[in-house]
């Protein structure tokens, strides 16, 4: 069974300051990660994914998450926040080899401070 | 790029009616899922369906609740007697089959249900 934890569900940062988004993972068998991100009145879009290829991953809007098994954490960063960064992010995880179904978390909304 | 479609976006019905929440997921996509999330919760997984039949399906998956392929593009929730507590964002999703490899799903933009 796989599971993620989200430490923080709101975050405040000021515009241009670091964004840290916390995420631990379970799985009982390697894992496949991922973070999601879901603007206001709109559906789930990947943001990026790790799949057991390189550890540090980038993914669109400026954002990366490095995966770091010795801690089983999966963090999202992004060096400078955007007003338009405001947004709820999920983190999600499946298990390798085929299909597996996604577990998310529970969420973390980001507001950006002007 | 592709995209997954659901309808309606908002539908408002009452305790005990019965709901059918539709999806056109993305054409060469093997598997589909349906997800909801409560207002201010987490997304829960549903149900997962392959080969015109359930592959998974969660605790909250109960007998009023079904889905269905009927054509080659729909791919169908329905929840027979709707409560409360089904007032939620539902999500249809959809992967496409890999023997090794991630899962990645497309989401659809959802369907919210609201029931009085």
């Amino acid at each position: 069974a796989q599971s993620v934890t989200q430490l923080g569900s709101h975050v405040s940062v000021s515009e241009g300051a670091l964004v840290l988004l916390r995420c631990n993972y379970s799985s009982s068998v390697p894992p496949y990660l991922f973070w999601y991100v879901q603007y206001p009145n709109q559906g789930l879009q990947l943001l990026l994914k790790y799949t057991s290829a390189a550890t540090l991953v980038k993914g669109i809007n400026g954002f990366e998450a490095e995966f770091k098994k010795s801690e089983t954490s999966f963090h999202l960063t992004k060096p400078s926040a955007h007003m338009s960064d405001a947004a709820e992010y999920f983190c999600a995880v499946a298990g390798s080899g085929g299909y597996q179904k996604v577990t998310f978390g529970i969420g973390t909304k980001l507001q950006v401070i002007p | 790029e592709p995209e997954v479609t659901q309808t309606p976006s908002h539908q408002v019905t009452q305790m005990g009616q019965e709901v059918i929440l539709r999806c056109v997921p993305i054409s060469n996509h093997l598997y589909f899922y349906w997800y909801r999330q409560i207002l201010g919760q987490k997304v829960e997984f549903l149900v997962s369906f392959y080969n015109n039949e359930i592959s998974e399906k969660s605790e909250i998956f109960d007998d009023q609740f079904s889905v269905e392929r009927p054509d080659g593009s729909n791919f169908t929730l329905k929840i027979r007697s709707t409560k409360l507590e089904d007032s939620a964002m539902y999500f249809c999703a959809s992967s496409q089959r890999r023997d090794s490899g991630a899962n990645v799903l497309t989401f659809g933009a959802g369907s919210r249900l609201t029931v009085l």
